[in-house]
């Protein structure tokens, strides 16, 4: 039961490098999302998806962005990392908007 | 704008005593309801949810909570706390009308031996 797989665990980046964040959903759920945890600031949902072929913005979308190709991968871009995107970065899935969301166990990543 | 309180950053209590988290919510109508559980290291893990019905939920691991519309509170229990329990707790509201969800600061709970 792999469930919300994320990939990598942990990236350090230097400040201006680009990467990709990778999750994978096996539960066929239709809607996922990507959050930024930080301390004392709970979750930020950063961007969403309804559906395949489908993205949309969250509370804290700059510097951000998004592709969901194929159903069940829900791709996540930084185009030019800043010191303020180090944090820990969760995907989620659910079946419907108000499902509970299943969780990946979260990708660490500091930009120095 | 409807939000989620978590009035408590930290709580600690002793082993074998009982639990309670508190959340409020600010939403017109009956929102959806959820707790999740953070174990160090991990992603969130749902407990229990509230959709509607009776107003009182069991979850796993034994906790249980309270829907009281009157007081916009969504509090969470446990009648005996073990040492296992030690986690960051979240509350989380689902808006209908703006069709997502909304996540509380959380809570971190330490169990005293």
């Amino acid at each position: 039961n792999a469930g919300v797989t994320q990939t990598p665990k942990f990236r350090v980046l230097k400040t201006g490098q680009s990467m990709t964040l990778l999750c994978a959903q096996d539960m066929n759920h239709e809607y996922m999302y990507w959050y930024r945890q930080d301390p004392g600031m709970g979750l930020r949902l950063i961007h969403y998806s309804v559906g395949e072929g489908t993205t949309a913005k969250g509370e804290v979308p700059d510097g951000y962005n998004v592709s969901r190709l194929k159903k069940q991968n829900f791709l996540l871009g930084l185009e030019s990392a800043a010191p303020s995107q180090t944090s820990v970065y969760f995907c989620a899935s659910s079946w419907t908007a108000y499902q509970p969301q299943h969780f990946g166990d979260g990708t660490r990543l500091s930009i120095l | 704008a409807q939000s989620v309180t978590q009035p408590d950053i930290h709580i600690t209590v002793s082993e074998g005593a009982s639990l309670e988290l508190r959340c409020n919510y600010s939403y017109g109508a009956t929102p959806y309801l959820f707790w999740y559980v953070q174990s160090p290291g991990q992603g969130l893990q749902l407990l229990l949810k509230y959709f509607s019905g009776d107003t009182l939920v069991q979850g796993i691991k034994g906790f249980e909570a309270e829907f009281k519309r009157s007081q916009s509170s969504f509090n969470l229990r446990k009648p005996s706390v073990h040492w296992s329990d030690a986690a960051e707790y979240f509350c989380a509201v689902f808006n209908t009308n703006a069709g997502k969800s909304t996540f509380g600061d959380g809570t971190t709970l330490t169990v005293k031996p």
